[in-house]
Order: structure tokens, then C-alpha cells, then sequence
């Protein structure tokens, strides 16, 4: 069965300082897609970004950044210039083939001012 | 526009009451799923629909029942609740395959 550890329940970093989310994931499948959603006090489940298996190039979305290791499973978030708007509960998640997405426990991450 | 909408958004009930919270999507998607989050933050797929066809039904107790009447909405009745099925529970939607899920706003349910 798959599985998703997110092993850093809670981070803190400065504003505009870059911060690291770190996530592994189990599974025996070549093709599957991985995401990072957010989940600000408001509850919305917002998609941050996501990663194709198949591609080795790392996903971006402005100031959000992946390292994709797939040898290693391992798929962690970088957030650049940490603003207070990204104080979130932030989630890993893996989706296979049988469309069964798995979430980890999440990080949550707050912002110093 | 709101692309995946949950009502109520919070419920207060007792226990043995049945309840339903409804759901509905505008993004023409073919898949919706319901999700529970527990006090621990922890978020687990329950069921999903695609094309009005039950797909996945993880270990969920039978008092949870999903009707879906239409491929734009997926309901979520629960009979006879208990203390632990207070949650906030989520419903979502996409395109079948490797796609993305929109998640609604979430429905805080509170069983007293």
C-alpha cells in the first residue's frame, strides 16, 4: 500500500526567508502524480503545485519550487520569500492510477514577522 | 463562481440523529469524492463517484451512505451519528486520471 510521511509537524521561518517542507512517499508504481495543497485557518484546500512522475523536471509556480527524487521518493516544497499570507497547514499528497489519492499528515508552517 | 459547493458549511446535531450534507460542482468534472478530516488534522478519502458510479468505498462504516442523482453532485448522508463521526468532512471533484482535485469549503460537523 502506498504511504506518505510528512515527518515535520510543525516549521517557522521568517518572513521573506526561504523554508523547506519535506515529504516521502511509498509505492511500487512507476506512474503516479504528486501534489502539495495548503490549507489556510479559512479550511480551503488550495493546490500549491504539482509534479508528473514521468517528468524529471522540477514543478515551479512562482515562489513555490519541488525537488522531485524519485529514486528516492522523495518530494519536498520550497517556498521563497516566505510571506505571512503562507501561514498554512500545508499537505503532501500522492494520486495513482486507480485514482486513490493519499495525503500525508501535514506541516504546519508559520510565518515570523 | 463557486466551483465546488458544500451546504451546510456547519452542523450541530446529537447523536442518533441522521443528517445529509449536500454537495455540488459547476467544473464538469467526472469524479467527486467525499474526504474526512479529524480533530488531528488528518485528511482521508471516503468514497468517490465517477460518472455516478461508485469507485472507490474505503473501510467506512455503513451508517455513511453516498447518493450521487447526477455526474455535478454527490451527497453524504449519515444515519444514526456518533460522538466519533464529528469531523469536517470534504467533497472534491476532477477528471478522472491523474488530474488535480478542487476541494469545496469543507462542512464542520459536530456531533453532541
Amino acid at each position: 500500500a502506498q504511504t506518505v510521511t510528512q515527518s515535520q509537524p510543525e516549521m517557522s521561518v521568517q518572513e521573506a526567508e526561504t523554508v523547506t517542507l519535506s515529504c516521502t512517499y511509498d509505492t511500487s508504481e512507476s506512474d503516479y502524480y504528486l501534489f502539495w495543497y495548503k490549507q489556510p485557518p479559512s479550511r480551503q484546500m488550495i493546490l500549491v503545485i504539482r509534479q508528473e512522475a514521468y517528468k524529471q523536471q522540477n514543478a515551479t509556480e512562482n515562489r513555490f519550487s519541488v525537488n522531485f527524487q524519485k529514486a528516492a521518493k522523495s518530494f519536498s516544497l520550497k517556498i521563497s520569500d516566505s510571506q505571512l499570507g503562507d501561514a498554512a497547514m500545508y499537505f503532501c499528497a500522492y494520486r495513482n492510477r486507480d485514482d486513490k489519492i493519499i495525503f500525508g499528515k501535514g506541516t504546519r508552517l508559520h510565518i515570523l514577522p | 463562481d463557486t466551483a465546488v459547493s458544500q451546504t451546510p458549511k456547519y452542523l450541530v446535531t446529537q447523536m442518533g440523529n441522521d443528517k445529509s450534507i449536500k454537495c455540488e460542482q459547476n467544473l464538469g468534472h467526472d469524479t467527486m469524492y467525499w474526504y474526512k478530516q479529524d480533530s488531528k488534522k488528518f485528511l482521508k478519502i471516503m468514497f468517490s463517484y465517477n460518472n455516478k458510479e461508485l469507485i472507490i468505498n474505503e473501510t467506512v462504516p455503513n451508517r455513511f451512505s453516498p447518493k450521487s442523482p447526477d455526474k455535478a453532485h454527490l451527497n453524504l448522508h449519515i444515519n444514526s451519528l456518533e460522538l466519533g463521526d464529528s469531523a469536517v468532512y470534504f467533497c472534491a471533484s476532477s477528471h478522472v486520471g491523474y488530474n488535480e482535485q478542487f476541494f469545496g469549503p469543507g462542512t464542520r460537523l459536530t456531533v453532541l
